[in-house]
């Protein structure tokens, strides 16, 4: 199983510019979340699907962050116009019905937005 | 309302020695309580977790944890430290009827040779 991959895995951008940030989750999951960490804020949910449905987005910082999941193998979070403080390392993680209790994380994407 | 606590940002230890990460945690109803460790530039990778049965659950890596309800504690030891284990460590609780996440901040090992 190749795990929830994440791309880019780095990504450096102008304040102002479109970021796109992608994920596949595991094969067969149905559930999948977006993480942002940063070193004062720690990690935090920015929004979660189940079966291609957001539930929660309450963790979205503002209406520049965008998320999408087109179908059960992909998903994207989407922030325009990016600025600094959106620098940060954002994760995707993917869960099952059979085993909801756990996530899986992806290796991230760290973005720098100058 | 739900929230984990990590008591100690950093944590040094030297090799060969009790390493003990603390996490507690506060919820309304009976959470379900998981460790994660994350390596330099790497993800989260789940160390172990506790959802019913046995209060002393065994992880990877040689690390164990014991849920304490009494004290709302879930703290993470591994009897002898190795360099290998110098990584962040995030304490994290999640309610049974949900699958949203709290982490607690995380906690910083470091193992001195």
């Amino acid at each position: 199983d190749a795990g929830v991959i994440q791309s880019p895995r780095h990504e450096v951008t102008e304040m102002g510019q479109e970021v796109t940030l992608r994920c596949k989750p595991i094969s067969g999951h149905n559930s999948l979340f977006w993480y942002r960490q940063t070193m004062m804020r720690g990690l935090e949910l920015l929004i979660y699907f189940n079966n291609n449905v957001p539930i929660d987005d309450s963790g979205m910082p503002e209406d520049r962050f965008s998320a999408k999941m087109p179908n059960a193998s992909f998903s994207t979070l989407k922030i325009q116009p990016s600025e600094p403080r959106d620098s940060a390392v954002y994760f995707c993680a993917s869960s099952s019905t059979q085993d909801s209790d756990t996530q899986y994380f992806g290796p991230g994407t760290r973005l720098t937005v100058l | 309302a739900q929230s984990v606590t990590q008591l100690g940002s950093h944590v040094s230890v030297s090799e060969g020695a009790l390493v003990l990460l603390r996490c507690n945690y506060s919820s309304s109803v009976p959470p379900y309580l998981f460790w994660y460790v994350q390596y330099p530039n790497q993800g989260l990778q789940l160390l172990l977790k506790y959802t019913t049965g046995a209060t002393l659950v065994k992880g990877i890596n040689g690390f164990e944890a014991e849920f304490k309800k009494s004290e709302t504690s879930f703290h993470l030891t591994k009897p002898s430290a190795h360099m290998s284990d110098a990584a962040e460590y995030f304490c994290a609780v999640i309610l049974i009827s949900g699958n949203q996440f709290y982490f607690g901040t995380g906690t910083s090992l470091t193992v001195i040779p």
